[in-house]
């Protein structure tokens, strides 16, 4: 089992649509959670943490789920320039290396 | 926020020669620096842990001899592809850890990525 694992997509939505994002991990010693988006052919950009009682940032709500070990990401009101792939991150647990997701890709159309 | 620059954005290069990529953290001191590795429509896969004055760590199936790698200093790590051959053609990303930082331990600020490519 990987240690991070996420839905590649593609997640193919309309203009307005709500959409959410799992993430599994495996080490359930793990104590840091983010998100990051990375555009076609640039480097990832930090996006939210994920913190244990669930933050939100406008239309980005992060949630952290320990006993089942995933962390979810909601984007509400999609626009076109969500359109990207996001990356789940995971640190801790006995190492202070963070661990990528494959990322899920999120398309955005009109 | 904290930055980190990386140079040179895209190289192309023939088979047989060596590249150098730099990272520099621009305004802050990074006592750890991130490798990582990126091909089409994968996830980064982590090649090394650079820490400041000491040899980096390496990860599992990544050659030490053929990714040098050296963190001369707080501001500056180096990646050297030895010898690049065309599957040594990818995306190589620089981070630097911040620890403490304001989102905690493990917030990472990227380079903005090398484009390598081998002929």
């Amino acid at each position: 089992r990987k240690e991070v694992e996420q839905d590649p997509g593609p997640f193919n939505v309309p203009e307005g649509a709500t959409v959410a994002f799992n993430c599994t991990y495996s080490n359930s010693a793990s104590q840091s959670f983010f998100w990051y988006r990375q555009d076609c052919r640039k480097e990832p950009k930090l996006l939210m943490s994920v913190y244990s009682s669930g933050n939100e940032d406008g239309r980005f709500t992060a949630q952290l789920n320990r006993a089942s070990q995933y962390i979810s990401l909601l984007i509400r009101d999609s626009k076109l320039s969500d359109s990207a792939t996001y990356l789940c991150v995971v640190v801790g647990g006995g190492s202070y290396i963070p661990t990528f997701g494959r990322g899920t890709s999120l398309i955005v159309h009109p | 926020g904290a930055v980190v620059s990386q140079h040179p954005s895209r190289v192309i290069c023939k088979s047989g020669t060596s590249v150098k990529i730099e990272c520099r953290s621009l305004d802050f001191q990074a006592t750890t620096m991130f490798w990582y590795r990126q091909f089409p429509k994968q996830s980064l896969m982590l090649m090394a842990t650079s820490n400041e004055g000491s040899k980096a760590t390496y990860e599992q199936g990544v050659e030490k001899d053929k990714f040098l790698i050296n963190h001369a200093s707080l501001t500056l790590s180096t990646l050297t592809v030895t010898s690049a051959h065309p599957e040594d053609s990818s995306f190589y990303i620089c981070s630097a850890s911040v620890a403490g930082g304001s989102h905690g331990t493990g917030e990472l600020f990227f380079g903005e990525g090398s484009r390598l490519t081998v002929l």
